[in-house]
């Protein structure tokens, strides 16, 4: 069935780097859009980036302008989300999301970043 | 501008309707969707393209928009349906997604 399943949870120091991975499986990896949503503690969706698997045109949230970068390896149906520079107030469940009106998530991975 | 405004939270009791807004200039400009949320657990598509619903959504669960507000309703609540809703559109190009501040829909 479609899925997407997505890295285990990670503990970074400030000032690190996040690379989250989204591995797809039942449907072809490039005929859906791949979001990245994140949600700290309490709070809302923030949606942070886009990306067109076929062609790996992205599009990034302003406020994440700079220091996130999505991108794919197609061969294994893969999409992955790096964010630099990390804060402790990046600590958040980071969501990878597939299909034309999100409509397939995965479970999310917990991040914490701490000294 | 590119945001969406929700409510906080509304409260409905069990076999009662609800409805939950969504309002922002984006939505005359592109299709929304909604999502609903429980603890602890990933979103889930309940409502896209405005009033379409997924197979796997209940009847119960219907979308409508007018102008520059959408509104996800549902009819006969049940308790399962206690989550938190958020509203999602696109803002100044179709690739760039926006979210409104989600609702907590309490089953009194």
């Amino acid at each position: 069935q479609v899925q997407v399943v997505q890295s285990g949870a990670e503990v970074k120091k400030p000032g690190a780097s996040l690379k989250v991975s989204c591995k797809t499986s039942g449907y072809t990896f490039t005929i859906y859009a791949i979001n990245w949503v994140r949600q700290a503690p309490g709070q809302g969706l923030d949606w942070m980036g886009w990306m067109n698997p076929n062609s790996g045109k992205t599009d990034y949230a302003q406020k994440f302008q700079g220091r996130v970068s999505i991108s794919r390896n197609t061969s294994i149906s893969t999409a992955y989300m790096e964010l630099f520079s990390l804060r402790p107030d990046d600590s958040a469940v980071y969501y990878c999301s597939a299909g034309d009106y999100m409509d397939i998530w995965g479970k999310g991975t917990p991040v914490i970043v701490s000294a | 501008s590119s945001e969406l405004t929700q409510p906080p939270s509304v409260s409905v009791s069990p076999g009662q309707t609800v409805s939950i807004p969504c309002s922002g200039d984006a939505l005359s400009r592109h299709f929304a969707h909604w999502y609903r949320q429980k603890p602890g657990q990933a979103p889930v598509l309940v409502i896209y393209k405005n009033t379409e619903r997924p197979s796997r959504i209940p009847e119960r669960f219907s979308g409508s928009s007018s102008g520059t507000t959408v509104t996800l309703t549902i009819s006969g609540v049940q308790a399962e349906d206690e989550a938190d809703y958020y509203c999602q559109s696109a803002g100044n190009s179709d690739t760039y997604k926006i979210f409104g501040g989600g609702t907590k829909l309490h089953v009194l």
